[in-house]
C-alpha cells in the first residue's frame, strides 16, 4: 500500500525560507508527487506536482530526488498567510493517495 | 470562475438514516472525486467519476455510494449512517481525462456531517 511520511509539524519565522520534507518509499515510476495544503475551515489547495525533475511555480518549488523516494517542498518566503497543513500525496491516477499531513506555523 | 460547490454546508443524521451530498464541479471539468476527511483517519480516497462512469474507488464499504450525471455533477449517498461516518466529505474536479497524471484538483468547502 502507498505510504507517504512526513514530520507532523514544523515551525518557520515570516520571511524565511521553509523546506518541507517527504518520503514516497513506495514510490513507482509513473506516479506524480503532488503537494496540497489546507487552511482552516477550507478544502485543500494547490500548491504543485511533478515527476521526475525539479519543478517551480509562483507559490514554491519542488525538489524531487533522484531515486524520486523523496521530495521536499520549498517556500521561499514564508507568510503568515502561508500557515496551514501541507500534504505530500503520491497520486496513482484519479486516486491520490493523502500523507498525515505537516502543520506548518509561520512566527510573526 | 465560479469554483466546485458543495452542499449542503451542515447537516446532522441519526444513526440508520441516509444521506445525500452534492457536488458541483468547475464548469468544463468532467472528473469529480470524493474524499473524507475525519481526526483520525485524515484525508481518505471515496471514489471518482469521469463522464458518468465511475473510474476508482477507495476502500470504504458499499453503504458509501455515488454517481454522476450527464452535466458533470455528482451526488455521494450514505446509507445505514453510523457513528464513524461523521465527517467534512470534500469533492474536488478536475479537466484530467486519463493517464496518471491526475493535475490540479480543485476542491470545494465541503460538507460536514455530524451522526448522532
Amino acid at each position: 500500500d502507498a505510504k507517504t511520511t512526513q514530520p507532523n509539524s514544523m515551525e518557520s519565522n515570516e520571511e524565511e525560507p521553509v523546506h518541507l520534507p517527504c518520503n514516497h518509499s513506495t514510490i513507482s515510476g509513473t506516479d506524480y508527487i503532488h503537494w496540497y495544503r489546507q487552511l482552516p475551515s477550507q478544502g485543500p489547495e494547490y500548491v504543485i506536482h511533478g515527476l521526475t525533475s525539479n519543478v517551480n511555480n509562483r507559490m514554491a518549488s519542488l525538489a524531487i530526488a533522484e531515486d524520486r523516494k523523496s521530495s521536499t517542498l520549498i517556500l521561499h518566503r514564508a507568510t503568515l498567510r502561508d500557515a496551514a497543513v501541507y500534504y505530500c500525496i503520491q497520486d496513482y491516477g484519479q486516486n491520490f493517495v493523502f500523507g498525515p499531513g505537516t502543520r506548518l506555523s509561520v512566527l510573526p | 470562475k465560479a469554483g466546485v460547490t458543495q452542499t449542503p454546508r451542515y447537516l446532522i443524521k441519526t444513526r440508520g438514516q441516509q444521506v445525500t451530498l452534492s457536488c458541483s464541479p468547475i464548469s468544463g471539468h468532467r472528473s469529480v472525486s470524493w474524499y473524507q476527511q475525519t481526526p483520525g483517519q485524515g484525508l481518505q480516497f471515496l471514489f471518482e467519476y469521469f463522464s458518468e462512469t465511475q473510474r476508482n474507488k477507495g476502500n470504504f464499504p458499499g453503504r458509501f455510494s455515488g454517481r454522476q450525471f450527464s452535466n458533470s455533477r455528482s451526488e455521494m449517498n450514505v446509507s445505514t449512517l453510523e457513528l464513524g461516518d461523521s465527517a467534512l466529505y470534500l469533492c474536488a474536479s478536475s479537466l484530467a481525462v486519463a493517464g496518471t497524471n491526475t493535475g490540479e484538483l480543485f476542491f470545494g468547502e465541503g460538507s460536514r456531517l455530524t451522526v448522532l
